[in-house]
């Protein structure tokens, strides 16, 4: 009973290093979302998808670039990495608003990314 | 445009004692409101939700809110506090025309529970 799967858990980059965090459901949600966590500012949704094939920009997404390439997976990317992106980064998945939906996101483990 | 306020860092309470966490939202049409905890490095995990219908909602272990339209309110209770409950609280809200299905969170709230 898997749900939501972020990988890596830690990861440590240098100023100007790539990096790619890889988020997976197996809850067959339509939708899915990026945000990432800092201290007294709650979580900012960065980028978010609302299916296969199609991506969004959120409330912060300068720097950051994401795939859904495959329904289960949503990838952040981070081209060359700021010390402004330390930060814990959530993934979460939605099955959409419908009927059968009842609006709650269901959160993965977070990401913890500091840059050096 | 959508957000919430949460306006204590933390709150303290003895254990036994009614708890309450503070929440605000704005949104330009009917809100869709949710609460979340977090324990120490862990996701967020639902709590409990207001969609339409009875403005006091039940959700897990115990928790309940209370909606309040004229104040654009969705407090967090629970009549008795368990140290197990000490974690951070999120307040979410979504305008129901969000296509996306977006929340906004709040600062947070973290809750310390006394023995």
């Amino acid at each position: 009973n898997a749900g939501v799967t972020q990988t890596p858990k830690f990861r440590v980059l240098k100023t100007g290093q790539s990096m790619t965090l890889l988020c997976a459901q197996d809850m067959n949600h339509e939708y899915m979302y990026w945000y990432r966590q800092d201290p007294g500012m709650g979580l900012r949704l960065i980028h978010y998808s609302v299916g296969e094939g199609t991506t969004a920009k959120g409330e912060v997404p300068d720097g950051y670039n994401v795939s859904r390439l495959k329904k289960q997976n949503f990838l952040l990317g981070l081209e060359s990495a700021a010390p402004s992106q330390t930060s814990v980064y959530f993934c979460a998945s939605s099955p959409g608003w419908g009927v059968s939906s009842t609006g709650e996101l269901f959160f993965g483990e977070g990401s913890r990314l500091t840059v050096l | 445009a959508q957000s919430v306020a949460q306006p204590e860092d933390q709150v303290n309470v003895a254990e036994g004692n009614p708890l309450t966490v503070k929440c605000t939202y704005s949104v330009s049409g009917n809100p869709y409101l949710f609460w979340y905890v977090q324990y120490p490095n862990r996701g967020l995990q639902f709590l409990l939700k207001y969609i339409t219908g009875d403005n006091l909602v039940k959700g897990s272990y115990g928790f309940e809110a209370e909606f309040n339209k004229s104040q654009t309110s969705f407090h967090l209770k629970k009549p008795s506090a368990l140290v197990s409950d000490s974690a951070l609280y999120f307040c979410a809200v979504r305008d129901m025309n969000n296509a996306g299905n977006m929340l906004t969170f709040g600062g947070g709230t973290r809750l310390m529970v006394k023995p």
